[in-house]
């Protein structure tokens, strides 16, 4: 079974609209960590945000929010008055304690900014 | 403050050839871990070193593929007698522990290989 299913190959959002990317996650693990990266087209992995499986909270980091369902085993990430150059693939991850080392990619979202 | 360094950026190899990927981590780390993005897919792990030790090798294939991280110098991804299957992108990723959940992992900019 997939660990990470991000089931948007691609997503257009008009600039300054709000727009989600859905990540579902599978583990047994009771503890995990739940990560979001942005790739844009020079290749590189950009870190976004992180969620813990105990966190109380949805994780936010500036225009980036995390909305956390846990008994859904979801991660969405909610990216607020989209820019231009929020134009990018973006791969939801997980990390369990268990395996604790290696992170779980799902498969991605491009996502495009239009003016 | 450099970053997690790869190169080459861009690898081009003949299938048979030899591929050797460095990877230097961030300055203070000492977890490095090595993974393939196929095109159109998410990032697999393949392989997690710390100063001369393999930890994790799970996600590396058992022939052609090894690695290493050397008490001084970049870490070395190599594989051996490459394929045309062996066309991906190459990410170095490092981390300065392991301890905690939320410790993300500082990714390289990657090495392209592309096998003809």
């Amino acid at each position: 079974a997939q660990k990470i299913t991000q089931t948007q190959p691609g997503m257009f959002v008009q600039e300054k609209e709000a727009v989600t990317l859905d990540c579902t996650y599978d583990t047994s693990d009771p503890s995990y960590g739940l990560f979001w990266y942005k790739q844009p087209s020079s290749g590189e992995m950009i870190f976004l945000i992180y969620q813990g499986s105990y966190d109380q909270q949805n994780a936010t980091e500036g225009r980036y929010s995390l909305n956390f369902q846990k008994a859904r085993k979801s991660a969405n990430l909610v990216i607020s008055a989209s820019q231009l150059g929020d134009s990018a693939m973006y791969f939801c991850a997980m990390r369990e304690a268990n395996t604790g080392n290696q992170f779980y990619f799902g498969t991605g979202t491009s996502l495009t900014v239009i003016p | 403050n450099a970053g997690v360094m790869q190169n080459p950026r861009h690898l081009v190899r003949r299938r048979g050839q030899e591929a050797r990927l460095r990877c230097s981590p961030m300055k203070g780390h000492s977890h490095v871990y090595w993974y393939r993005q196929l095109p159109e897919e998410g990032l697999k792990f393949m392989v997690y070193l710390q100063k001369e030790n393999i930890i994790d090798e799970s996600g590396m294939p058992k022939e052609r593929f090894s690695a290493e991280f050397p008490k001084e110098g970049p870490s070395i991804l190599r594989i051996q007698q490459v394929v045309r299957g062996d066309s991906a992108a190459y990410f170095c990723a490092s981390s300065p522990t392991t301890a905690s959940l939320q410790e993300t992992q500082y990714f390289g900019p990657g090495t392209r290989l592309l096998v003809l």
